[in-house]
């Protein structure tokens, strides 16, 4: 199986600032890698596919890169509403995977 | 819009058996393939199993083979999740998700559900 790492595990910004989350996978799986934000208490949502591709109707803030085995999740300016737990997801090969998370609270 | 709904939570002993379903609307649903990803209390998401849109092919995690199994009817809209077998282990709130891909799986969760919750305990 396919393991995903994520760092930080939690983090508390500024309203305003750059936040970035990184994601590794135990081996490479060129940029079949998505992000997930899921808020307190709610089914997450799917923010970005394929390493960069937005989905639509997520802000123009969020954004995706990488490829192989690193990948990084940026909110270019952190918003209040942006608190929640963050996941990555591996699309590579059965079975699909996800991180353990990174927890953003907005300091 | 997309709107997926699911059913058939609840508590049930070890070794029992449950049914979910999820009711779809909003979008050709005998073209899209289907997954359940489940979150235990407090930890992390866990990718349980995918079926193809015509319910052709299912992928499970190893840890419900042989006794979990999808399925559909694209008749009514609806997706299945019939669990044998419970233990503790699968105690989580059981999502379903939408596959981005029309036809093909993507493995990508473009569209979940609110979830429902199975407690497994005695």
């Amino acid at each position: 199986d396919i393991q995903m790492t994520q760092s930080p595990a939690s983090l508390s910004p500024s309203v305003g600032d750059r936040v970035a989350i990184t994601c590794r996978a135990s081996q490479s799986i060129s940029t079949d890698l998505q992000w997930y934000q899921q808020k307190p208490g709610k089914a997450p949502i799917l923010l970005i596919y394929s390493s960069s591709t937005l989905q639509s109707g997520v802000p123009s803030r969020f954004s995706g890169s990488g490829s192989g085995t690193d990948f990084t999740l940026t909110i270019s300016s952190l918003q209040p509403e942006d608190i929640g737990t963050y996941y990555c997801q591996q699309s590579h090969d059965d079975p699909f995977t996800f991180g353990p998370g990174t927890k953003v609270d907005v300091k | 819009q997309v709107h997926l709904v699911e059913s058939g939570g609840g508590v049930v002993q070890p070794g029992g058996s449950l049914r979910l379903s999820c009711a779809a609307s909003g979008f050709t649903f005998s073209s899209c393939g289907m997954h359940w990803v489940r979150q235990a209390p407090g930890k992390g998401l866990e990718w349980v199993t995918y079926l193809r849109y015509d319910g052709s092919k299912e992928f499970n995690v190893d840890s419900v083979k042989g006794r979990f199994t999808s399925s559909r009817d694209n008749s009514r809209n609806t997706l299945y999740l019939q669990m044998n077998r419970l233990s503790a282990e699968d105690t989580a709130t059981y999502y379903c998700a939408k596959d981005r891909g029309a036809n093909w799986n993507a493995a990508t969760f473009e569209y979940w559900g609110r979830g429902t919750l199975v407690i497994v305990s005695s």
